[in-house]
């Protein structure tokens, strides 16, 4: 089944500075990539997806970039806030009919 | 209701109890995934349901664990013979036509084997 690896597994930035958070798969059929983002005591929630079809996407502060090749795709956050700081979650899957894999989290702190 | 829903939120249970976990997805919503997740660790897939069918359940650890969804909504994982090692937090996400496109997860079930 799909590996997927996930680095660094704490990331501590100071506000204002950019985030960067990557993740490798194993499975070459994959062709969807999301992000969650898990707040203290709260379920995952979505932030952003790519599907394999663009190399890069961006909403706002944050953008996803994908290299199908490598087999890794990254986030990344711009202009950090202290409300960035949660345990983000890369995933991989195919189409329809097989499991969404979820890398092991980052935990990412902003200090003001 | 307006997102999954999972019951009971918290389970405590003697070991070798039977325990079952309920899940109701979003409305309409195809294929329900259930995961475990442990405390800062990202969910670990356990069984995958498209409507009715089980699609894989390759991610159940053993088979004191099994899942289903009988009418291709509401769904139940069962975990017989508990034991304290299957203490974890239980969720259930929900997405509206497959593994590719946006799960929405649930709070989850808080399982404590004593």
């Amino acid at each position: 089944g799909e590996n997927v690896e996930q680095h660094p597994s704490t990331l501590s930035v100071q506000e204002g500075d950019s985030a960067v958070i990557k993740c490798t798969y194993s499975d070459s059929a994959s062709n969807y990539f999301p992000w969650y983002k898990q707040e203290l005591g709260k379920r995952p929630q979505l932030i952003i997806d790519i599907r394999s079809n663009v190399g890069e996407k961006k909403d706002q502060r944050i953008a996803v970039t994908l290299n199908k090749t490598a087999k890794h795709f990254s986030l990344h956050i711009t202009e950090t806030q202290p409300e960035d700081s949660a345990v983000y979650f890369c995933a991989a899957s195919r189409i329809s009919g097989y499991a969404l894999n979820f890398g092991k989290g980052t935990s990412l702190l902003v200090t003001p | 209701g307006a997102g999954v829903s999972q019951s009971p939120r918290y389970k405590v249970t003697k070991r070798g109890q039977d325990v079952a976990l309920r899940c109701d997805p979003i409305s309409g919503h195809v294929s329900l995934y259930w995961y475990r997740q442990a405390l800062g660790q990202g969910p670990e897939f356990l069984t995958y349901f498209n409507y009715e069918a089980q699609q894989d359940k390759s991610g159940l650890p053993n088979d004191r664990f099994s899942a289903e969804r009988p009418e291709g909504s509401i769904s139940t994982l069962t975990i017989q013979r508990t034991e304290q090692r299957d203490s974890a937090m239980y969720r259930c996400a929900s997405s509206l036509t497959g593994s590719d496109t946006e799960a929405f997860f649930g709070q989850g079930t808080r399982l404590t084997v004593v």
